[in-house]
């Protein structure tokens, strides 16, 4: 089976354009969370979306919107770039562990983005 | 709010054990993640904790106590592809990952 995947896996924008990025779940995971993750620090959580509808939101500004369509694949838009939003942006999709019973989050590779 | 403390580095010798402290503060707890993240890859799952107590799996066991905020991540036997970053993350209303600690095994 297919893991989560990601487009484009790099990429290079510069100050004030607008980025989107593409994430795909797992079939049958009908949840995706976006986080940012900086060189040095843990993964931020930007959004998570459930079925269409998002379910939970970070402390990013409103340059950061995502939506989740139909199929379940995801999109995660960034306007307004700025040099701090240079980061490697995770999407993962989560499904319930059988063993262990909580939800677990598998993670994409990710899309590295460069802010010149 | 929540907020999760782990070291930032630790080094180890192949074939050692190493424990990875984790404590938090979190307004709302539905269980303890452990991901294991290699350098330039994503982060995958190691285990899950929601009571106290010990959960093993193999040559990793992870530990919480509820009551004081903390957990711990165990590897035993270690070996050089263990060198990693370590994250700790709370699930609460969403899913919090604390800073990571980079794990360096050494021959």
């Amino acid at each position: 089976d297919a893991g989560v995947t990601q487009s484009p896996t790099h990429l290079i924008k510069t100050r004030g354009q607008h980025v989107t990025l593409r994430c795909s779940p797992i079939s049958g995971h009908k949840s995706v969370s976006w986080y940012q993750q900086v060189l040095g620090q843990g993964p931020q959580f930007i959004f998570q979306y459930y079925e269409k509808e998002e379910r939970g939101r970070g402390n990013f500004p409103d340059r950061f919107s995502a939506r989740q369509f139909p199929n379940y694949s995801s999109e995660l838009n960034v306007n307004a770039l700025l040099l701090g939003d240079s980061a490697l942006y995770l999407c993962a999709s989560s499904n319930r562990d059988r063993v262990s019973g909580a939800n677990v989050l598998t993670f994409g590779a990710g899309s590295r983005l460069t802010v010149l | 709010g929540q907020n999760i403390d782990q070291p930032t580095e630790m080094t180890a010798t192949e074939g050692a054990i190493v424990q990875i402290n984790c404590t938090y503060q979190t307004s709302g707890f539905n269980g303890l993640f452990w991901y294991q993240q290699h350098a330039g890859e994503a982060p995958t799952f190691l285990s899950y904790n929601v009571l106290d107590g010990l959960e093993e799996k193999g040559r990793f066991s992870s530990f919480l106590s509820r009551s004081k905020g903390y957990s711990y991540l165990l590897l035993k036997e270690l070996q050089m592809k263990d060198s990693a970053s370590y994250l700790c993350a709370v699930s609460g209303n969403k899913l919090v990952f604390g800073a990571g600690t980079i794990l360096r095994v050494k021959s």
